[in-house]
């Protein structure tokens, strides 16, 4: 298994540009997260998705779109990068079922500059 | 709002010594995580605790939940230099593991 898989693993955008962060995981999880972390900070939830075709905001949703067609898919969208979007990002998946672990398991990371 | 916490931020200890981390939160929750992150990298899971008193052991590692009193610790003992990296902390919001809110992380140096 690969496991949570990210592309790119590094961009740089100019302000007011988009871009598509994709994540895919092969481990039939059913839920699926994605993070941002900005410098010396922990994670925060910023959409997260409990199944296909069904997704919901996290924490900091502004100016990210997401969408879950497939299972294995969670792609997060940038409409008008700003420099307050620059962060690492992160895909994470787990797998919920009643009296399960709910451990998420993370994707390496995309480092993403708004300049 | 749910809040999670963490002390110290920082901490630098001789290896051979003993340490414990504090998680506390904000609002009932019975399900904590605690992850490892070393530095530039993903994060990696360590423990999972789904109740009240649970604790749960890997090696010189040792994660406690008291859900009454919304504190977790992750206790250290005799630390050695591979143990270096940030932890985190993170705490389910709702029941359905849906928002997690994740402490802002102890960053862990262990010196020979």
């Amino acid at each position: 298994n690969a496991g949570v898989t990210q592309t790119p693993k590094f961009r740089i955008l100019k302000i007011g540009q988009s871009m598509t962060l994709q994540c895919a995981q092969d481990m039939n999880h059913n839920y699926m997260y994605w993070y941002r972390q900005d410098p010396g900070m922990g994670l925060k939830l910023i959409y997260y998705s409990v199944g296909a075709g069904i997704t919901d905001k996290g924490e900091v949703p502004n100016g990210y779109n997401v969408s879950r067609s497939t299972t294995e898919d969670f792609p997060l969208r940038l409409e008008l990068a700003a420099p307050s979007q620059t962060s690492v990002y992160f895909c994470a998946s787990s797998f919920a079922q009643g009296g399960s672990s709910y451990e998420q398991y993370f994707g390496p990371g995309t480092r993403l500059t708004v300049t | 709002e749910l809040k999670v916490e963490q002390n110290p931020l920082f901490l630098s200890m001789q290896e051979g010594k003993n340490y414990t981390i504090y998680c506390n939160y904000s609002t009932t929750s019975d399900r904590l995580y605690w992850y490892r992150q070393d530095p530039g990298k993903s994060l990696e899971s360590l423990f999972v605790l789904l109740s009240n008193g649970a604790v749960k052991q890997e090696g010189r590692l040792m994660a406690s939940l008291d859900t009454k009193a919304r504190l977790s610790t992750l206790h250290i003992t005799a630390a050695v230099h591979d143990l270096s990296a940030t932890y985190f902390c993170a705490v389910d919001k709702s029941y359905n593991n849906n928002d997690m809110r994740f402490g802002a992380g102890t960053r862990l140096t262990v010196k020979p």
